[in-house]
């Protein structure tokens, strides 16, 4: 069984860009979760996502904004590049109603130059 | 005060020895608690779940829930140096994928 997928691993993009970052969940999950890891504060949520809905949302700018589609793959966007914004982006998958068996992905690592 | 506190380490530690990783949390509303281990430049990898207080025990790990406390804890027995990682807990008062992380525990197992 597949784990949970995101695309790409490593990014380098320059500040004022913005970044798409996608997560394909494991198959049969329909809840997703982001986020943010960084040395200084640890893991750090940003959003969730189930059935294409926003359940709950971090404290993060509105800069930071995602999506779910009907298959359950998710997006996040982050737009106006900060320096403060380079971190490990994880992707997280459950089934929602299994007690809360959380699974993350590998993460895309965003450098900002 | 934050809602979970974590020792940092960094943790060293002979091969073979019992390894004891701990958190502490203030907000009772939370009732899920996770353990999770994470290699360099890896994702974390879910270890152990438990919901009640008491003992949960897979291979060589046990974690363990103490609600009155505020207080969870993870034994690693017979450590090995592949169990070199950063531990990390976690918590949620369930029913969403809000989790909040402790800061996370740098382990390492010497051979």
């Amino acid at each position: 069984k597949a784990g949970v997928t995101q695309t790409p691993r490593y990014l380098i993009k320059t500040r004022g860009q913005q970044v798409t970052l996608s997560c394909s969940p494991i198959s049969g999950h329909r809840s997703v979760s982001w986020y943010q890891q960084t040395p200084g504060q640890g893991l750090q949520f940003l959003f969730e996502y189930f059935s294409e809905t926003q359940r709950n949302k971090g404290n993060f700018p509105g800069r930071f904004s995602g999506r779910q589609f009907s298959n359950s793959r998710s997006e996040m966007n982050v737009s106006t590049l900060e320096l403060g914004d380079s971190a490990l982006y994880l992707c997280a998958s459950s089934l929602l109603d299994s007690g809360n068996t959380i699974y993350f992905g590998e993460g895309s690592w965003l450098t900002v130059v | 005060q934050k809602e979970v506190e974590q020792d940092p380490g960094p943790l060293s530690v002979p091969e073979g020895a019992i390894v004891s990783l701990n958190c502490t949390y203030s907000n009772s509303a939370f009732q899920y608690f996770m353990w999770y281990r994470q290699y360099s430049r890896k994702g974390p990898e879910l270890l152990m779940y438990t919901y009640s207080s008491g003992n949960k025990e897979d291979g060589r790990f046990t974690a363990q829930v103490d609600k009155s406390s505020k207080y969870i804890s993870l034994f690693i027995r017979d450590s090995q140096p592949s169990d070199s990682a950063t531990y990390l807990c976690a918590m949620t008062p369930g029913g969403s994928e809000k989790l909040v992380f402790g800061k996370g525990t740098k382990l390492t197992v010497n051979p």
